[in-house]
């Protein structure tokens, strides 16, 4: 049974760029989070995504946006880039109030 | 807003020497706690929820309790693998709270052969 894979692993931009991440949830499970780890900090909360809607969004820009496929898979996009986006991105599913992570895309803006 | 603390913020043992790690925190009315074991550049691996004062659960070497205010992660006998950074996480009940997880900053814990 694969676990939430993300892709990719690691990502280079520039200021100002846009970029899309990808996630698969584990199998079975229906709701994506997405986190934000900056270095030596804990994850902070970017948003849910549950039956292709956002249902909930911590304290993220607008530049921050989501979707959620049918199939359950989910993408983050981040637009108009800063160098204070540079962090590990991670993607949860959740089910039966256990939240499993993938291994995150290391995202670095220059 | 929920807040988690955590500590110390770095713990070095020995092989063998047992010890505890602290979660403090601070929710309207808790749905869960999590811990999770974090290796460097990895996504966080799930350990434990507890859900109400006085649960406790075990894996291995590590036993997690939960009281009202806060949670402790017990490592008994701590082996060199065990190094990693543990981080806890609240989920609140109600609101706009209860589906996103509210993370402390970790615990480093390295332990030396």
């Amino acid at each position: 049974d694969a676990g939430v894979t993300q892709s990719p692993t690691h990502l280079i931009k520039t200021r100002g760029q846009q970029v899309t991440l990808r996630c698969s949830p584990k199998s079975g499970h229906d709701t994506v989070s997405w986190y934000q780890q900056a270095l030596g900090q804990g994850p902070q909360f970017i948003f849910q995504y549950y039956e292709e809607e956002e249902r909930q969004r911590g304290n993220f820009p607008d530049r921050f946006s989501g979707h959620q496929f049918p199939n359950y898979s989910s993408e983050l996009n981040v637009n108009a880039l800063l160098l204070g986006d540079s962090a590990l991105y991670l993607c949860a599913s959740f089910r039966n109030n256990e939240q499993f992570f993938g291994p995150g895309t290391r995202l670095t803006v220059l | 807003e929920d807040q988690v603390t955590q500590s110390p913020e770095a713990l070095r043992l020995q092989e063998g020497e047992s010890s505890s790690l602290n979660c403090s925190y601070t929710v309207s009315g808790l749905r869960g706690l999590f811990w999770y074991r974090q290796d460097p550049g990895k996504g966080p691996e799930f350990l434990f929820t507890l859900y109400s004062a006085g649960e406790e659960k075990e894996k291995e070497r590590l036993k997690a309790t939960l009281t009202k205010k806060e949670s402790f992660l017990h490592i008994t006998a701590p082996k060199p693998e065990d190094s990693a950074t543990y981080l806890c996480a609240v989920q609140a009940v109600g609101g706009g709270s209860n589906y996103k997880l509210t993370f402390g900053k970790g615990t480093l814990l390295t332990v030396n052969p």
